[in-house]
Formats: structure tokens, sequence, C-alpha cells
């Protein structure tokens, strides 16, 4: 399994600023994905982060408003820039750990934009 | 678009009874399926996997698959009123090029009646 952090834990932001998630992982996981849970909804895939390249965009989602890093194997970041009271959510981190296709997720960023 | 549909419910039974969860999914070339149970205010948290066609079991849970029908469960025995959560399906799906993806349902809300 991997043990998955994120920082902040929660954030309550102004409009039209930016938000930085950091996401840390306790061992290389092979892929790493960001979330986002609306209240009472299921999870919505925003896109894979690639270590080293470009991250992989779901559809309605694009790298202006959400820019993703992931520098190595057991690190990334998501930014949510120019925030809207529409980005109010929680975002999660996850992780495929080792030779395993399981995913595992971090306790997530509860942001609220006002 | 490739989808996994699971009843929102809420499903209530009594504490003590068997619940029962479903999950059907569109993808035939679907190979891993998973289940996720996520608390109010938390992250999902892996409960198990499957891969294969039958039961599989680990304490009061047990999953079943059945490819051709394209049909997952999850099986809770002597439900407890901890066990009330919302159970999330999810699966992993080819989507070419060698890539995956995973692809959760809505979820079912489960209460457990003390």
């Amino acid at each position: 399994s991997a043990v998955i952090s994120q920082k902040p834990s929660r954030d309550i932001c102004q409009r039209g600023t930016s938000l930085t998630i950091q996401c840390q992982v306790d061992s290389q996981v092979t892929m790493m994905f960001w979330y986002r849970q609306q209240p009472g909804q299921s999870l919505t895939l925003i896109a894979t982060a690639n270590q080293g390249s470009e991250a992989t965009y779901e559809s309605g989602f694009v790298i202006d408003k959400f820019p993703i890093s992931r520098p190595n194997l057991t690190f990334s970041t998501l930014t949510v820039s120019n925030m809207s009271p529409e980005d109010s959510s929680i975002y999660l981190c996850s992780a495929i750990a080792g030779f395993t296709d399981t995913q595992y997720f971090g306790p997530g960023t509860r942001l609220t934009v006002l | 678009q490739k989808e996994v549909e699971q009843n929102s419910g809420p499903l209530s039974v009594p504490e003590g009874a068997i619940a029962s969860l479903n999950c059907t999914y569109s993808d035939r070339g679907s190979q891993s399926f998973f289940w996720y149970r996520q608390y109010s205010g938390k992250s999902p948290e892996l409960i198990m996997f499957i891969y294969s066609n039958g039961d599989k079991e680990d304490g009061r849970f047990t999953a079943q698959l059945n490819k051709a029908s394209q049909y997952v469960s999850l099986l809770i025995r002597d439900s407890q009123p901890s066990d009330s959560a919302t159970y999330l399906c999810a699966v992993k799906g080819r989507m070419g090029s060698g890539t995956y993806k995973y692809i959760f349902g809505t979820g079912t809300r489960l209460k457990v009646l003390a």
C-alpha cells in the first residue's frame, strides 16, 4: 500500500487568487492522479500527473486553470488558478503503488472560495 | 463513454443483516474491479479488489464478479452501524495506446440501522 499526505488539509480563499495543493507519497509509485469531489457527488478525475512531463487532462479541465507538476516519483502539486466560488470542492490526490494496480487516496484538501 | 453504474440509495439494512451493493460497467475489456468505502468528510479507502470471475472473501466482505454479465457486487455480512458510509465501485479500463483509466461509479449510500 501507499501512505499519501496532502497539504493543506483545508483552506478558505478569495476569488481571483490561486492555491497550490501538495501531495506526497511515502514510496515510489507508478501513477498519480488528481480528483475533485463536490459535496454529495462522486469523484471526477481532473488529470493524470506524469513524472517529468505535462499532465494528461480530462475533458473539461485545462492546464491554465489546473497546472500540475510532478518532479519526481513521490511528489505532485495541483494549482487551482484564478479561483471562483464554483471551484469550492474537495481535491484528492491518489497514487498507484509499486507493481499493483490498486489506487490509494490522500486525505483530501477542502477548498472554499469566497 | 465508458460507464460504471450504481444505485445511489440510500440502502437501509438492519444491524446484523447482509447488505448487498451492486455495480454494472459498460466496458467489456475491463480487467480490475475495486470497492471503496467513503465516510462523510473523509477520502475513499480501499476495501477489496477482484480480478477473476467468482467470489472473493475478506472477513465480513465478499466481492462477486461476473464478467459475462458485466456485474460486480459487494456483500457485507453481519452489518454494523459503523459500516454506514458511501460505497464506491471502480473499474480499471483500457483506453488504448497502453493507457488505463479508473472509472468510478457515483456510489451507494448504505445505512445500517441499530
